[in-house]
């Protein structure tokens, strides 16, 4: 239990569908990460929030699309994947952006797009 | 720009063998250096770290150190036991970065048989 959960564990949705990812850490952390995790190849970031505002968007297709209500709870909104979107989906925390203190990771959500 | 390479895995050793798992970096400066671990159905945790030059970092019996005359941050264990068999990431954070943004390598899996 690193502190950081993922809610649901497992997804699998059609290509028109529209889902949500949930992000929720536990830690009192400012910032906050989604990643993707696709076969054989570096974790890629995805986005960056710092006291929920955005500071990385690493030119993620609009199909993806990020909320941060709070620095507690982090949101992925999908809608119209494709099935080369199918991967783990892990979000992190930190205490701030500047390296010193290292990044907490959820278990990841498993998202298949059929 | 800033890149870690990590040896291609799988590797595969039996219980008590001697592990080495090759990283090397590309930076400006003298980035921040860690291996993370990521055990089967989890997302990604801190197994060490190190901030500069000849520092060595070390946990659960697993020994890095931050050799910058050849960019290098290799990771050893002297016992492995099953338990270890995860996939194991090398990644570095830029020296005064502020964005929060680790690069990681593309991930070695170890296989430890009994």
């Amino acid at each position: 239990e690193t502190g950081v959960t993922q809610t649901p564990r497992h997804l699998v949705m059609g290509m028109t569908n529209k889902k949500s990812l949930k992000c929720e850490q536990h830690l009192g952390h400012n910032a906050m990460y989604w990643y993707k995790q696709s076969a054989k190849k570096p974790l890629e970031l995805m986005f960056v929030y710092n006291f929920k505002e955005q500071t990385e968007n690493n030119s993620v297709p609009s199909r993806f699309s990020p909320e941060c209500p709070n620095s507690s709870h982090l949101f992925l909104h999908l809608h119209t994947l494709q099935p080369e979107d199918s991967a783990l989906y892990l979000c992190a925390s930190s205490q701030d952006l500047t390296g010193a203190y290292e990044q907490y990771f959820g278990p990841g959500t498993r998202l298949t797009v059929t | 720009g800033n890149s870690v390479t990590q040896m291609e895995g799988p590797v595969t050793l039996s219980e008590e063998a001697f592990l080495t798992i090759n990283c090397t970096y590309t930076a400006t400066g003298y980035p921040s250096l860690f291996w993370y671990v990521q055990y089967p159905g989890e997302g990604l945790q801190l197994l060490l770290k190190a901030t500069k030059a000849d520092d060595k970092g070390s946990n659960k019996g697993f020994e890095a150190t931050y050799r910058k005359e050849t960019t290098s941050f290799h990771l050893e264990k002297g016992s492995v036991q099953v338990s270890d068999s995860a996939v194991y990431f090398c990644a570095l954070f830029p020296r005064g970065g502020n964005t929060g943004k680790l690069i990681f390598g593309q991930g070695t899996t170890l296989q430890v048989k009994p």
